[in-house]
């Protein structure tokens, strides 16, 4: 499967404990996005990466939130203690540069759930 | 604030029955894509409009992007059971290329 993947699919977790996730883009894609999406919602923007550089990061974002690409392949999306309202799905989308279009494809996602 | 405005959030058709569903943006946008979200799945790439006025076609589905590039629409004619889904528009901003801004989604729910 050629398409992107996240790890892990599914998270539970305690108030105010540390998470990290991971997102693995599809090969020759310079671009990689993550997004947060609760029910009935839309995916809300969160950060994007050109290769290894992160170009914006939502002003909705807390301190809390870091997302790193070392080294322009491989993401990942860390939340440090975690609050209860951090519950939602966390999709990753990566996207080439180099074409007139900018498609995103779209991960699984990981699901988190703080209790 | 919701950057993107998009009606209605429902829509239960019966097969065969048409089906609409209008994004609608505060600031001009450089660019429009459009996704489905099937239950339990994740968003997946249906078109991008670019031009003003621009109108694509795919099958039973017809995409408009609006001349002043602040509204677009999804229109599925004949709707069939496979069109379950949400539907989403995303704009792009010139000022923030690179960053989707989506709206909230129609829920379609097509009865047999």
């Amino acid at each position: 499967d050629t398409g992107v993947s996240q790890n892990p699919r599914h998270k539970i977790t305690k108030r105010g404990q540390n998470v990290t996730f991971r997102c693995d883009p599809i090969s020759e894609h310079n671009r990689l996005y993550w997004y947060r999406q609760t029910l009935g919602q839309g995916p809300e923007f969160l950060t994007y990466f050109q290769n290894e550089a992160q170009l914006e990061k939502s002003r909705l974002l807390s301190d809390r939130f870091s997302a790193e690409r070392p080294k322009g392949s491989f993401s990942t999306l860390e939340i440090q203690r975690t609050e209860q309202g951090d519950s939602a799905m966390y999709l990753c989308a990566s996207s080439p540069l180099d074409r007139g279009t900018y498609e995103q494809y779209f991960g699984p996602g990981t699901r988190l759930t703080v209790t | 604030g919701q950057q993107v405005m998009q009606i209605p959030q429902y829509q239960h058709v019966q097969e065969g029955e048409d089906f609409t569903t209008y994004c609608n943006s505060s600031t001009t946008l450089s660019n429009i894509q459009w996704y489905k979200q099937r239950p339990g799945g994740h968003p997946v790439f249906l078109i991008q409009l670019v031009k003003s006025g621009e109108v694509k076609k795919q099958k039973r589905l017809t995409f408009q992007f609006g001349e002043a590039k602040k509204n677009s629409s999804l229109h599925i004619t004949a709707t069939q059971t496979t069109d379950v889904g949400t539907y989403f528009c995303a704009g792009e901003r010139g000022s923030t290329l690179g960053r989707l801004y989506f709206g909230r989604g129609t829920q379609l729910t097509v009865w047999p």
